[in-house]
């Protein structure tokens, strides 16, 4: 089992849409998660970061990390075609972060 | 933009040749992360240097080496190249504490290995 499991996609969805996008985590040792956005061909770009439990909002995007399920999501309000890109979440470990596979998006007006 | 600069852009080389990469980090940060990113996968974690020690490492093999240097720039170094080692290198500057690090990327240089 990976430490840190994505969806790969991709996920089509029209402008205005709200999107969830998903991550499961295997070790609950710690509790630091992150949401990067990655367009082609370019370095993923910090989007949040989050500790433990609970709902961090910024703009149009919400993260939430729920412990008990070890489920992290991010949501994105009133989607824009800009938006279409991947979506890599990570945890947090000691020394380095574990990403997830990322998630294709593609947002169509 | 992140002020992390990587160099060069893209790069070609052989089989069994050797390659440096470069990385200059973001100012006021004091620890520099590589990954490599193979196509349609998430980055992978190589090393991390912190105030020029390696300060953890994934699972590479030893031909996988890195420098940081008192300015904080940082190169990474492959040598006897193989063809599997055709990925997007990306390297990540941050504050590193104990409790946290946040980490804020380049664009990566982007290596195919013929």
């Amino acid at each position: 089992q990976k430490e840190v499991e994505q969806d790969p996609g991709p996920l089509s969805v029209p402008e205005g849409a709200i999107v969830s996008l998903n991550c499961t985590y295997s070790n609950s040792a710690f509790q630091y998660f992150m949401w990067y956005r990655q367009y082609s061909r370019k370095g993923p770009e910090l989007l949040m970061y989050t500790y433990s439990s609970g709902n961090k909002e910024d703009g149009r995007f919400t993260a939430q990390v729920d412990k008990s399920s070890k489920y992290i999501s991010l949501f994105i309000r009133d989607s824009q075609p800009s938006d279409s890109a991947t979506y890599l979440c990570a945890r947090y470990n000691t020394d380095k972060l574990i990403f997830g596979t990322g998630t294709r998006l593609q947002v169509f007006p | 933009e992140t002020g992390v600069t990587q160099s060069p852009t893209h790069l070609i080389k052989t089989r069994g040749q050797q390659v440096t990469l470069r990385c200059s980090s973001q100012s006021g940060h004091n620890t520099v992360s590589w990954y490599q990113q193979a196509l349609g996968q998430g980055p992978q974690f190589i090393f991390q240097y912190y105030r020029e020690e390696e300060n953890g490492r994934g699972n590479f093999p030893p031909r996988f080496s890195g420098l940081q240097f008192p300015n904080y720039s940082s190169e990474l170094n492959v040598n006897a190249l193989e063809l599997d080692d055709s990925a997007l290198y990306l390297c990540a500057s941050s504050f590193w504490t104990s409790v946290s690090d946040t980490q804020y990327f380049g664009p990566g240089t982007r290596l195919t290995v013929l």
